[in-house]
């Protein structure tokens, strides 16, 4: 049973750039065809897939972010990781890492991890 | 984008009811289509996939349909754990999209 946890600063000022990484356990992040994915719910609203990666490097993202969304993969360490730049207080949010089968659905997910934009 | 709007909002129930969501695209999708169940404080769950495929290990109460771009999701006997919020997803095209969300309340 494949596992995702979050991780990085909770904490990012205005204009900064937020990153955080997903680390994979319980499988490795190069079997099966799967892509991996960043998906963001601001405090009490829906939820914004935010972009995809292949373990190849192959990427997708959400044109509502424009050029600030950046999503990479190490596959020696088994983890995919976000930059999200230039942040506002819009972007405060629950960040979830999740796996995505081939046909586009979010299997398994990471619990979370809160990230607030403020001075 | 494709726009994917549920109804209603929010619904309250008792337990042992049935219950149904639904969500509609804003364009055709076929049956590329997942519901989520949420609960507070946890991340999504994926329930039902291609519109109407049970997910390993989800119980048989929830069952997905599809007529046209309407799309139902239906719990046809409330337990306790089922109380939540449920979303639907698009996974037709780029940018996959979710709908606005149901909250499941205790009546």
């Amino acid at each position: 049973q494949v596992q995702l946890q979050e991780s990085g600063p909770g904490l990012v000022k205005p204009s900064q750039t937020l990153s955080l990484t997903c680390t994979v356990s319980g499988g490795s992040i190069s079997s099966g065809s799967y892509h991996w994915s960043w998906i963001r719910q601001p405090a009490g609203k829906g939820l914004e897939w935010i972009g995809r990666i292949y373990p190849t490097g192959s990427t997708d993202y959400n044109p509502s972010l424009g050029s600030r969304v950046t999503i990479s993969v190490d596959t020696s360490k088994n983890h995919f990781s976000l930059r999200l730049s230039s942040v506002t207080a819009a972007d405060t949010a629950m960040f979830f890492c999740a796996r995505m089968t081939p046909l586009g659905y979010f299997d398994s997910w990471g619990p979370g991890a809160l990230v607030t934009v403020s001075s | 984008d494709i726009q994917m709007t549920q109804s209603p909002s929010s619904v309250s129930a008792s337990l042992g009811d049935r219950v149904t969501i639904t969500c509609r695209a804003s364009q055709a999708i076929s049956s590329w289509l997942a519901w989520y169940q949420q609960k507070p404080g946890q991340a999504p769950k994926l329930l039902i996939y291609a519109a109407s495929t049970l997910q390993s290990g989800v119980p048989s109460r929830f069952s997905g349909s599809k007529s046209g771009t309407d799309f139902t999701l239906t719990i046809s006997s409330l337990q306790p754990e089922d109380f939540a919020t449920y979303y639907c997803q698009q996974a037709k095209s780029f940018p996959y999209t979710f709908g606005q969300g149901t909250k499941l309340e205790t009546k």
